[in-house]
């Protein structure tokens, strides 16, 4: 069974502090990757779709990368707007084009 | 242009009552999806619309459950004998053809069942 597991499930960082999220993914043949924003009350917001391992994509502060076990979403000196929860998805071959989520990653990020 | 839209934003209902929730999804958008979001969960899978047709329901979690797309355009998730555990935010997305491509969501209706 294809499995999405996000971690940590919450994280407090200073303005400036960069870290990274992890999504670890056990699928039987990965589509696609993605990774979407989604603020309170609000629908998911997209960032970034990865289909190969090596693969790495960059918008703003943001940078997604790929293996074959994992996606690390990289945020580099962040900033309050930056406060979200941060959603991991794939779409695998077996499983028709529905996306399966993990239960994501709550950043807080304080001035 | 216009992103996906849902309406209502928020539903307050009485167990045992029925509800339709609407998507409207991107223009030219073939495919779209139903998902379902509880609290502190990602998204759920609920049911994919290739054009007017039901092309995996595969996630719908019981016959009380059914939506429709009779155009290929908007479409209509509905809810028969709602039950407290049915409270949760139902999330529509829609992508340019399906397959493996960027699903694009809207922002949800909350369904709060009494």
């Amino acid at each position: 069974e294809d499995q999405v597991t996000q971690s940590p499930e919450a994280l407090r960082l200073q303005e400036g502090e960069s870290s990274s999220l992890n999504c670890s993914y056990t699928v039987s043949g990965l589509r696609g990757l993605f990774w979407y924003r989604q603020d309170p009350g609000k629908g998911p917001e997209f960032l970034f779709t990865l289909y190969s391992a090596g693969e790495e994509k960059e918008k703003e502060r943001l940078k997604a990368t790929l293996t074959k076990k994992e996606s690390f979403l990289h945020i580099t000196a962040p900033k309050p707007e930056d406060s979200a929860t941060y959603l991991c998805a794939v779409q695998a071959g077996g499983s028709g084009y529905a996306l399966n989520f993990g239960k994501g990653t709550s950043l807080l990020v304080t001035p | 242009g216009a992103g996906v839209s849902q309406t209502p934003s928020n539903k307050v209902t009485e167990k045992g009552k029925y509800v339709e929730l609407r998507c409207d999804p991107i223009s030219g958008h073939t495919a779209l999806y139903w998902y379902r979001q509880s609290l502190g969960q990602g998204p759920e899978f609920l049911i994919y619309f290739q054009g007017t047709g039901a092309a995996d329901d595969s996630g719908l979690p019981n016959d009380r459950f059914f939506a429709v797309r009779p155009e290929g355009s908007v479409s209509t998730l509905k809810i028969q004998r709602t039950e407290r555990g049915d409270s949760a935010v139902y999330l529509c997305a829609s992508s340019f053809q399906g397959s493996w491509e960027t699903q694009y969501f809207g922002p949800g209706t909350r369904l709060l069942v009494l």
